[in-house]
């Protein structure tokens, strides 16, 4: 089974530029799109990056995906960090339209 | 605007039976499958399902395969997330989300519905 793996948590100063990784298990990660959701405490999830390097309408340019395809991974890069970007980030790709989630992310801003 | 609009919390008892619905509106409803994850308490999402309202294409997780039942009503432009006999365990935050074709991206997500399972 394809299974993607984040680090537990990430922690960053305000200002700073943080990256979020997301391992896949097998395969090629750049096989299939890779989405990312920003799931503040007590609310609903936020797509913030669609098919790799996509922002939806509304999400600041400071949210970049990227794919590293010699490392198998993708990444997150939130630069400009504010208070307002705590949250846990969740990648998330498909095989054969089923959904896979990393087991997210929890970004402190200090 | 597009919106997901979620039905209320619910608190059930072991064996009992509950339907939760998640409402679209602002889109056509019918050209976007309906996917539903849940959220464990204090825990990560996970990916249970998603159905095609235009014919009602189903794919489950095998996770939840046999667990769950999804279905939509076009009608309404409701889809519908059911428990035949609800344990402990599927005490719970569901949330449904209006997913891309090609991609399968979540374009848009519903507010959750809270499940509370106890005796």
């Amino acid at each position: 089974n394809f299974m993607l793996t984040q680090p537990h948590s990430v922690s960053e100063s305000p200002g700073k530029t943080v990256t979020i990784s997301c391992t896949g298990s097998s395969g090629s990660i750049a096989g299939n799109y890779v989405h990312w959701s920003q799931q503040r405490p007590g609310s609903a999830p936020l797509t913030v990056i669609y098919d790799n390097d996509d922002r939806p309408s509304g999400v600041p340019d400071r949210f970049s995906g990227s794919i590293d395809r010699s490392s198998n991974s993708a990444s997150l890069t939130i630069s400009g960090l504010r208070a307002e970007d705590e949250a846990d980030y969740y990648c998330q790709s498909s095989e054969n339209g089923n959904w896979v989630f990393g087991g997210g992310t929890k970004l402190t801003v200090l | 605007e597009v919106q997901l609009v979620q039905s209320g919390a619910e608190v059930k008892k072991p064996g009992e039976s509950l339907k939760i619905s998640c409402q679209g509106s602002g889109y056509t409803f019918a050209a976007y499958y309906i996917a539903w994850v849940r959220q464990m308490p204090g825990k990560g999402l996970e990916w249970m399902g998603m159905i095609y309202p235009a014919d009602s294409e189903l794919k489950y997780s095998p996770s939840f395969q046999g667990q769950v039942t999804l279905s939509v009503d076009k009608s309404v432009n409701t889809a519908y997330l059911q428990w035949s006999s609800l344990r402990a365990s599927d005490t719970a935050v569901y949330y449904c989300a209006r997913v891309a074709s090609g991609s399968y991206w979540p374009m848009n997500w519903g507010q959750g519905t809270l499940v509370t399972v106890s005796s």
